[in-house]
C-alpha cells in the first residue's frame, strides 16, 4: 500500500522560479488537501479538493495554484517563487462520510526559496 | 469547529502511561475529538477519534469526560518513538471539505 505519494522530497529553488509539488494517492479518497509547516508552527492549509474537477482555496492560498484533474492526483504548482515560501509540504487526502475524518499525510517535501 | 486547547510540552518516562489533556469547552453535541501525531520531519499520522464514548485501538485510549469539555489521550507503555507533537482536533460530524485545523499541539519527550 503505498497511500500518499509526494514528489520531490527536496527542493532548492532560487527566487522567481517556478516549480510543481506532486502528490497521488491510492485510496480512492475523495478529499485531498495541501498543508505547509513552517518551523514550529502547525500546519496551515493552503488548497483541497473535494473530487476531480473542484478545488477551492485555504487559509493562504496566495502563491501557489492547484489541479485535480483526476481522482489520484493533486499537483501543487508554485509560480515566482518567494523567501516566505520556504516550509515543509504536506499533501493529504480523507474518505469524508459520517464522523470519519482520518486524514492520510504523504512524507512531505522541503522547499527552500533562496 | 470548536476551539483547543493543549499544554506546550510534556515530560514522561519510558515504560509509563503518557497522559496528554486537552481541553474543548466550547464542543458541540455533534462535534468529534481526533487525535494525530508528527513524529519529526514526518506527515502527521491518524490516532483515534471518538464522540462521547471512551475509545481504544492498538495505538492509544482516548478518554471523553461525561460534559465532553476535555478529553484525555492516554498511551498506555510509552517507549522512545512515541516522541513527537500531539494534536488535538475537534471536527463536525461531516466535517467538511475544508480539512483539519492542526494548531500548535503538545510536544511529548519521552525520556529513557
Amino acid at each position: 500500500n503505498a497511500g500518499v505519494t509526494q514528489t520531490p522530497k527536496f527542493r532548492i529553488l532560487k527566487i522567481g522560479q517556478s516549480m510543481t509539488l506532486q502528490c497521488t494517492q491510492d485510496m480512492n479518497h475523495n478529499y485531498m488537501y495541501w498543508y505547509r509547516q513552517d518551523p514550529g508552527m502547525g500546519l496551515k492549509l493552503i488548497y483541497y479538493s473535494v473530487g476531480a474537477g473542484i478545488t477551492d482555496k485555504g487559509e493562504v492560498p496566495n502563491g501557489y495554484n492547484v489541479s485535480r484533474s483526476t481522482t489520484e492526483d493533486f499537483p501543487l504548482r508554485l509560480e515566482l517563487a518567494a523567501p516566505s515560501q520556504t516550509s515543509v509540504y504536506f499533501c493529504a487526502s480523507s474518505w469524508v462520510g459520517q464522523g470519519n475524518e482520518k486524514l492520510f499525510f504523504g512524507s512531505g517535501t522541503q522547499l527552500s526559496v533562496l | 469547529d470548536a476551539k483547543t486547547t493543549q499544554p506546550p510540552s510534556m515530560d514522561c518516562a519510558e515504560g509509563r502511561a503518557a497522559n496528554l489533556p486537552c481541553n474543548h469547552s466550547t464542543i458541540s453535541g455533534n462535534e468529534y475529538v481526533y487525535w494525530y501525531r508528527q513524529i519529526h520531519s514526518q506527515g502527521p499520522q491518524y490516532i483515534i477519534h471518538g464522540l462521547k464514548n471512551n475509545e481504544t485501538n492498538e495505538m492509544a485510549s482516548l478518554i471523553i469526560t461525561e460534559d465532553r469539555k476535555s478529553s484525555t489521550l492516554i498511551l498506555p507503555h510509552a517507549t522512545l518513538r512515541d516522541t513527537a507533537v500531539y494534536y488535538c482536533i475537534v471536527r463536525r460530524a461531516g466535517g467538511g471539505a475544508d480539512g483539519l485545523t492542526f494548531g500548535k499541539g503538545t510536544h511529548l519527550i519521552i525520556q529513557p
